[in-house]
């Protein structure tokens, strides 16, 4: 595999429902982020990972949980999610902080 | 984030035709990225321009970092049905803002053959 990878591409669930979205980066890069893509939107940064350090969280409400065990791997752990949070998430990654980010193809997540 | 202005916010052409978007912003930035997305995929890097007046192609796009350095444009030569797509310029803020991306809403493009 290649670039960034992301799993479940698709995912249907219930407001009361745990779940969870991969990103897996293989382009050795330091640097991890989570968007959210609503239609008729610009894309919403979530949290940034710097050297497997959270270091920017936009006002992201706590349902939202990410984790980044190492700096290949980046997780977004979902709980009592509402309808309005269904939307495209993007994971992407860069070499640096400062570096042009590479994103993978997004889950699509619809909340009932 | 800053707001980015992003236009025109569709286009409808026929192939062969060249096409031109841009994007404006009340806020100076140090580096200038043109992503295209198809559809159910991520963004896919098309060109990024570091320095203000600096001209770069890739292919039939052409892309450039107005002197200002508040705005850019993103021309294709010839479109053909594959540009199909959505275009999104995003503009990076320096370290004092961490860096950050700012996506203007995208430039949806059809292509008919």
């Amino acid at each position: 595999e290649t670039g960034v990878t992301q799993t479940p591409r698709h995912l249907v669930m219930g407001m009361t429902n745990k779940k969870s979205l991969k990103c897996e980066q293989h382009l050795g890069h330091n640097a991890m982020y989570w968007y959210k893509q609503s239609a008729k939107k610009p894309l919403e940064l979530m949290f940034v990972y710097s050297l497997e350090e959270r270091v920017e969280n936009n006002s992201v409400p706590s349902r939202f949980s990410p984790e980044c065990p190492n700096s290949s791997h980046l997780f977004l752990h979902l709980h009592t999610l509402q309808p309005e949070d269904s939307a495209l998430y993007l994971c992407a990654s860069s070499q640096t902080r400062a570096g042009v980010e590479f994103f993978g193809p997004g889950t699509r997540l619809t909340v009932l | 984030g800053q707001q980015l202005n992003q236009s025109p916010q569709s286009m409808f052409i026929q192939e062969g035709e060249d096409v031109s978007m841009n994007c404006t912003s009340s806020s100076i930035f140090n580096t200038w990225l043109w992503y295209k997305q198809d559809p159910g995929e991520g963004p896919v890097l098309l060109i990024a321009l570091y320095k203000a007046g600096e001209l770069t192609s890739n292919g039939r796009l052409t892309a450039q970092f107005g002197i200002t350095r508040k705005d850019s444009f993103l021309n294709i030569s010839a479109s053909i049905p594959s540009d199909v797509g959505i275009y999104f310029c995003a503009g990076q803020l320096d370290s004092n803002s961490g860096y950050a991306l700012n996506f203007g809403k995208g430039t949806s493009l059809l292509v008919t053959p």
